[in-house]
């Protein structure tokens, strides 16, 4: 079945750090692949997605290439902010399965000054 | 416009208690997700309406679980009795016909339960 491995948190950063975190998928076929971020308190948003392979997803100096070769979608941002402190959550989903979402165990960023 | 609406944020029964939780989604989208993270772990579908009608409901632990989305707006997830490892938190989520569209999912804040 599908699933989605990202890496062990909690990430602790100083600001204006570069952030990478990991996320790899197993799945058949060409999924979409999402980056979710849930901030403290909120919901889950949407925080930038690629629907096929060499896309690469952008949102709020965030970026993730969907690499067909290395089943793998990694997050980065270049100069993170203490704002930008938050569980982010890798997730695919496959067309034609009601588009229900495979996440991964979620990642929580911490980010001082 | 409003967003997707969770209520209660926060329950809290005792093992073999009936609890209602229920979502609001987003007013015209006629999908609906039912999700749960268990403490520390991924987040886990549960299941899929389209409008009132179940699509898919695979992820769905036991048949202590029951949804219903009667009319095809807001949607109900009951659990009767209660168990201790149910407890986590229960999202929503809600998305628009069409192919593209439901690519991208609107979720809520999310009902945190607690089994004691």
């Amino acid at each position: 079945g599908n699933s989605v491995t990202q890496m062990e948190g909690p990430v602790t950063l100083s600001e204006e750090a570069f952030l990478t975190i990991n996320c790899t998928y197993t799945a058949t076929g060409y999924p979409s692949l999402f980056w979710y971020v849930q901030y403290p308190g909120e919901g889950l948003q949407l925080l930038l997605k690629a629907t096929k392979a060499d896309d690469k997803g952008s949102n709020k100096g965030f970026e993730a290439t969907y690499r067909k070769e290395t089943t793998s979608f990694h997050l980065e941002k270049g100069s993170v902010q203490v704002s930008d402190s938050a569980v982010y959550f890798c997730a695919l989903s496959k067309t034609g399965g009601g588009n229900k979402l495979t996440f991964g165990t979620g990642t929580q960023l911490k980010v001082e000054l | 416009e409003a967003g997707v609406t969770q209520f209660p944020s926060h329950s809290v029964i005792e093992k073999g208690q009936t609890v209602t939780l229920r979502c609001d989604p987003i007013s015209g989208h006629d999908n609906l997700y039912w999700y749960r993270r268990v403490m520390g772990k991924e987040i886990k579908f549960l299941l899929h309406f389209v409008k009132e009608s179940k699509q898919d409901e695979s992820g769905m632990p036991n048949n202590r679980f029951l949804a219903e989305r009667t009319g095809g707006t807001y949607s109900t997830l009951k659990v009767q009795p209660a168990e201790l490892e149910d407890s986590g938190v229960y999202f929503c989520a809600s998305s628009q016909a069409g192919a593209r569209a439901k690519n991208i999912q609107y979720f809520g804040a999310g009902t945190r339960l607690s089994v004691l």
